[in-house]
């Protein structure tokens, strides 16, 4: 099983301020997904991080809201810019192993970001 | 629309059995999972059922009918540390994963 490093796991912010969130993979992977947690709520997928093109983004999410990086096949961050209170919420970097295109999701224990 | 249905919150005691059901409309279906997840914490892999029936690991067991698009979560001898959140996913035609917004399960002494 692949384990997940994510820091900050938690972070207080600003109102129009940028935080960047990194994720780091104990094995190389091919796709990392960005999802979002509000608080009571289920997983919201971001978007999905390819290694050497662009990442690919769900509805309601654009790169100039959560640019994303992915540098190599190990590590990729996530920026949440111009940060409003409606983005407090907890922001998780996941991969999948196994069983192809069906395979489980491991996930990196969270960063909780407030923002004031 | 694509659907996840499961209840929002279950109350049970410690020991008993309880079974936590999920109902899906997805176009297509490539497979289930169940996740658990505590507060405060990322989610982690419990279950994965792709075909009809039963599959048992340990104290916990996960169930699919895909022609009645139902699945649900069975979990014996409560222990309670099984106090989490519980979450259905399914995988549609396209391999995109489709979360259900979770039970939060209270174990009671």
């Amino acid at each position: 099983s692949a384990v997940i490093s994510q820091k900050p796991s938690r972070d207080i912010c600003q109102r129009g301020t940028s935080l960047t969130i990194q994720c780091q993979v104990d094995s190389q992977v091919t796709m990392m997904f960005w999802y979002r947690q509000q608080p009571g709520q289920s997983l919201t997928l971001i978007a999905t991080a390819n290694q050497g093109s662009e990442a690919t983004y769900e509805s309601g999410f654009v790169i100039d809201k959560f640019p994303i990086s992915r540098p190599n096949l190990t590590f990729s961050t996530l920026t949440v810019s111009n940060m409003s209170p409606e983005d407090s919420s907890i922001y998780l970097c996941s991969v999948q192993q196994g069983r192809g295109d069906t395979g489980e999701l491991f996930f990196g224990e969270g960063s909780r970001l407030t923002v004031l | 629309g694509q659907n996840i249905d499961q209840p929002t919150e279950m109350t049970a005691t410690e020991g008993a059995i309880v079974q936590i059901n999920c109902t899906y409309q997805t176009s297509g279906f490539n497979g289930l999972f169940w996740y658990q997840q505590h507060a405060g914490e990322a989610p982690t892999f419990l279950s994965y059922n792709v075909l009809d029936g039963l599959e048992e690991k340990g104290r916990f067991s996960s169930f699919l009918s895909r022609s009645k698009g139902y699945s649900y979560l069975l979990l014996k001898e409560l222990q309670m540390k099984d106090s989490a959140s519980y979450l259905c996913a399914v995988t549609d035609s396209n391999y995109q994963l489709i979360w259900g917004a979770g039970t939060k399960l209270i174990i009671k002494p």
